[in-house]
């Protein structure tokens, strides 16, 4: 049962650059995310997924773009890489939009733009 | 619109020791509430949640939490903690009942405990 996984683990991306973070469920969860942690800042939403086909901004979504073809993926595009945009990046899927169950987290992208 | 307040950064205690690490929350509608642990490098776990019911709620490794509604605060709780609880703890709430964040977890900004030998 492998939850959510993330690629890569670790990459340093050049100003200007782009690049795809992958985000993969096994469990049929419609609902899926993206969210960025910064230290003492907390998790901020980026995009979000109600299901194939249907994506939606969250909080910080300015330099990302997302698509969900599948149920299963739910990659996120940096187009124009920044040093803002260091951070460490995580995916979560949910069962339910109610939310009563919880989120299931990936380990995380982290992320340096030099 | 929904936040959450977590009010102390940084706790370091000493093993065995109680601990308590707050949480606050504003909501204008119905929250569910979570905490979440974080290990070094690793991705978030679910520590416990509130949906409804009886105010204390226990969780995994001796954690556990209550819901105060009049304070709007969920604080978490461990009566003596091991080396192994070093980690960092997020407090989370979820709207249940529409509104423009509904069905999205909104994070507090995370407490780093430390427990020293």
């Amino acid at each position: 049962n492998a939850g959510v996984t993330q690629t890569p683990k670790f990459r340093i991306l050049k100003i200007g650059q782009s690049m795809t973070l992958q985000c993969t469920q096994d469990m049929n969860h419609n609902y899926m995310y993206w969210y960025r942690q910064d230290p003492g800042m907390g998790l901020k939403l980026i995009y979000y997924s109600v299901g194939a086909g249907i994506t939606d901004k969250g909080e910080v979504p300015n330099g990302y773009n997302v698509s969900r073809s599948t149920t299963e993926d739910f990659p996120l595009r940096l187009e124009l890489a920044a040093p803002s945009q260091t951070s460490v990046y995580f995916c979560a899927s949910s069962y339910s939009i109610q939310g009563g169950y919880g989120y299931t987290f990936g380990s995380g992208t982290r992320l340096t733009v030099v | 619109a929904q936040s959450v307040t977590q009010l102390d950064s940084q706790v370091p205690v000493f093993e065995e020791a109680p601990v308590e690490l707050r949480c606050n929350y504003s909501s204008s509608v119905s929250v569910y509430l979570f905490w979440y642990v974080q290990y070094p490098n690793q991705g978030l776990q679910l520590l416990l949640k509130y949906l409804s019911g009886s105010t204390l709620v226990k969780g995994i490794n001796g954690f556990e939490a209550e819901f105060n509604k009049s304070q709007t605060s969920f604080h978490l709780r461990k009566p003596s903690v091991h080396i192994s609880d070093t980690a960092e703890y997020f407090c989370a709430v979820i709207s249940n009942a529409g509104g423009t964040s509904y069905g999205k977890l909104t994070f507090g900004q995370g407490t780093i405990l430390t427990v020293h030998p």
